[in-house]
């Protein structure tokens, strides 16, 4: 079935420290890997993606990798800022089934100054 | 870039009422649009998929005559609460894709908060 999950539920830094946060999806057919960051009350805003023809992307102080073989992607915060404090979606598409979107349960990312 | 713009952001019903939500979008063609609902403190759950001109799949225990879904164009796909109930207050969102299999983008609409008294 669909599945995703993710690693840790909560997470917390201290301001400069890395944050990783880890996800595994269930479908071989996934083929795009985005991740979102929730503040309350709003919809989700992506920050960065990944599709399955490449290993990492990398976008200033975000960067994502992906494994296919193991079915994990992992995202990377270096130099954490407390505006970086929110909850954080990994997703995975399932292409098979009219290209949905699956969630993983979220994690809440506190960075402490 | 692509923009989802979704209606109303807040809306607080009474309890046997109607509630309809809509999502546009505003310069593209969305030929799918994904309806999730979330929880507080909790993640997004899809509630069903529609695909323009097409009748929407539900997943798995989501009840298709409660939650009507429309999507009669390719800008425009509305949610319905009927007969809404104190258990259905939640965060519902809606999320279009443009294009062909190979068009990747997902925009999410910002969200409509239901309450219901």
């Amino acid at each position: 079935g669909e599945n995703v999950e993710q690693h840790p539920s909560t997470l917390s830094v201290q301001e400069g420290d890395s944050a990783v946060i880890k996800c595994t999806y269930s479908d071989s057919a996934s083929n795009y890997f985005p991740w979102y960051k929730q503040e309350l009350g709003k919809g989700p805003q992506l920050i960065i993606d990944i599709r399955s023809n490449v290993g990492e992307k990398k976008d200033q102080r975000i960067a994502v990798t992906l494994n296919k073989t193991a079915k994990h992607f992992s995202l990377h915060i270096t130099e954490t800022q407390p505006e970086d404090s929110a909850v954080y979606f990994c997703a995975a598409s399932y292409p098979n089934q009219g290209g949905k979107l699956i969630f993983g349960q979220g994690t809440e990312l506190s960075v402490k100054p | 870039g692509a923009v989802v713009s979704q209606h109303p952001s807040r809306v607080i019903c009474k309890s046997g009422t109607s509630v309809k939500i809509e999502c546009r979008s505003l310069d593209f063609q969305a030929t799918t649009m994904f309806w999730y609902r979330q929880f507080p403190k909790q993640s997004l759950m899809l509630m069903a998929t529609s695909n323009e001109g097409s009748k929407a799949t539900y997943e798995q225990g989501v009840e298709k005559d409660k939650f009507l879904i429309n999507h009669a164009s390719l800008t425009l796909s509305t949610l319905t609460v009927t007969s809404a109930h104190p258990e259905d207050s939640s965060f519902y969102i809606c999320s279009a894709r443009e294009g062909q299999p190979f068009n990747y983008g997902y925009t999410f609409g910002s969200g409509t908060r239901l309450t219901v008294v």
